[in-house]
């Protein structure tokens, strides 16, 4: 079942390709990102997260670089696999218990 | 393989009808959201538990939603009466104080005819 709308951006790589998946946040006081992957038909699905005092954290084929200045944030997925065609959403929180969610990119991936 | 579990993953009603939606947090995890998504609006929050005590249901229309926590097994979100703009995928989620870090079950498709 598809889950999210049809007027989200979309990213479109190459199998192999690095992708890059921006977003811009509104809040200069969010000390806390995360970046959640949702596939068709299933919840969002934490990927990695970040806090304000770092501006580049490392996963496995996944890396999360944050830019405060712009208030920024980008994930980049090396090696992009099938598998990894999903809606990609940045999620920040200001400390509080709320997390507050991007619009959304949907990442599509030829084989 | 701990997850969130939520029933059912669709219903469809009538404009009018009552609709329960159910969750069971992961065990051990201590806050409990309701996320709600749609096309237009995206994730949006909802109600928020914090061992079992609403800390924040602003995000609902309080006239015809309900969110409560019978046990800490246990959320529900309640929908009297139902209305074709409430046509949505209901989320839950929980997670451990001082861990902002959300776990979503797979959600619940609801669909007000």
């Amino acid at each position: 079942g598809e889950s999210v709308g049809l007027h989200l951006p979309t990213l479109s790589v190459q199998e192999g390709d690095n992708s890059i998946i921006n977003c811009a946040y509104s809040n200069s006081a969010s000390d806390y990102f995360i970046w959640y992957k949702q596939e068709s038909g299933k919840g969002p699905q934490f990927i990695i997260d970040i806090r304000s005092n770092m501006d580049k954290r490392q996963g496995q084929r996944v890396t999360v670089l944050l830019n405060k200045t712009v208030k920024h944030l980008s994930l980049q997925i090396a090696a992009t696999q099938p598998g990894d065609s999903a809606v990609y959403f940045c999620a920040e929180n200001d400390g509080s218990y709320k997390l507050i969610f991007g619009s959304g990119t949907r990442l599509l991936v030829r084989p | 393989d701990a997850r969130v579990t939520q029933t059912p993953r669709h219903k469809v009603t009538e404009m009018g009808q009552e609709v329960t939606m159910r969750c069971q947090p992961i065990l051990g995890h201590n806050t409990v959201f309701w996320y709600r998504q749609t096309m237009m609006q995206g994730l949006e929050l909802l109600a928020y538990f914090r061992n079992r005590a609403p800390l924040d249901d602003s995000g609902m229309p309080k006239d015809r939603f309900s969110a409560e926590m019978p046990d800490a097994t246990l959320a529900t979100l309640k929908i009297q009466p139902s209305e074709p703009r409430d046509s949505a995928v209901y989320f839950c989620a929980s997670g451990t104080r001082g861990n902002t870090e959300a776990f979503f079950g797979q959600g619940t498709r609801l669909t007000v005819v």
